[in-house]
């Protein structure tokens, strides 16, 4: 089984729906991220968690939200999703600071296309 | 906030040739700058990663060259194969504790030819 697992791999909706994409993970780790790749923009950094109590806004969180609900696990929600938001979404994983060295663990990836 | 640069955005090599990308960043150098490797359909895996009090780190045949005063760093693939097809990305720290908050770069794909 992989270390970081998200549900689901694809999917497809309409614009002005709820969406949520899942991930869990059996790292242990205490920090989880979820990234955005577009084709010509690399990755970017949505919303990231160092701890179950912590949140905190990336580089491009409006219109979306995150929930913690516990160590191994961290949603990404769209409210009211747009086509601009179809993309490829990516939950990740890090080991704490001290101990940091460059790594983070992907997911697999959820494909979503907002029609 | 970090800003990252990658070229090229693709790249065509014949086996046994010695890809490189490379990446320029905008800010001060702390923390690692890694690089990652992604296959279709998969995540990005890291590849390799280097402290920018280093110049060069090397991991089999994949080697990091860091140039902390000009702010540029690039990825060496020596005696590349087929396997190595896919798409590299470089990122660069985005703040001072950013421990896995990265900015990363735009991509390059890579294509090793038999």
């Amino acid at each position: 089984d992989a270390d970081v697992t998200q549900t689901p791999r694809n999917r497809i909706t309409k614009t002005g729906k709820r969406i949520m994409l899942e991930c869990s993970q059996t790292k242990g780790h205490d920090r989880m991220y979820w990234y955005r790749q577009d084709p010509g923009l690399g990755l970017r950094l949505i919303y990231y968690s160092f701890d179950v109590k912590d949140i905190n806004k990336g580089e491009i969180s409006d219109g979306y939200s995150v929930s913690r609900q516990a160590q191994a696990k961290f949603s990404l929600s769209l409210e009211s999703a747009i086509p601009n938001q179809t993309a490829l979404y990516f939950c990740a994983t890090s080991e704490p600071g001290p101990s940091f060295t460059g790594e983070l663990f992907f997911g697999e990836g959820s494909r979503l296309t907002v029609l | 906030q970090q800003q990252v640069k990658q070229s090229p955005q693709s790249l065509i090599v014949q086996k046994g040739g010695i890809p490189i990308i490379n990446c320029a960043y905008e800010n001060t150098a702390f923390d690692y700058f890694p690089w990652y490797q992604q296959f279709p359909g998969k995540g990005p895996a890291l590849l390799i990663a280097i402290r920018p009090d280093v110049s060069e780190k090397k991991e089999g045949r994949f080697t990091i060259s860091f140039n902390k005063s000009a702010k540029q760093f690039s990825l060496h693939i020596m005696d590349s194969q087929p396997g190595d097809s896919a798409t590299y990305f470089c990122a660069a720290p985005r703040t001072t504790d950013s421990w896995g908050k990265f900015q990363f770069g735009a991509g390059t794909q890579v294509v090793v030819t038999p």
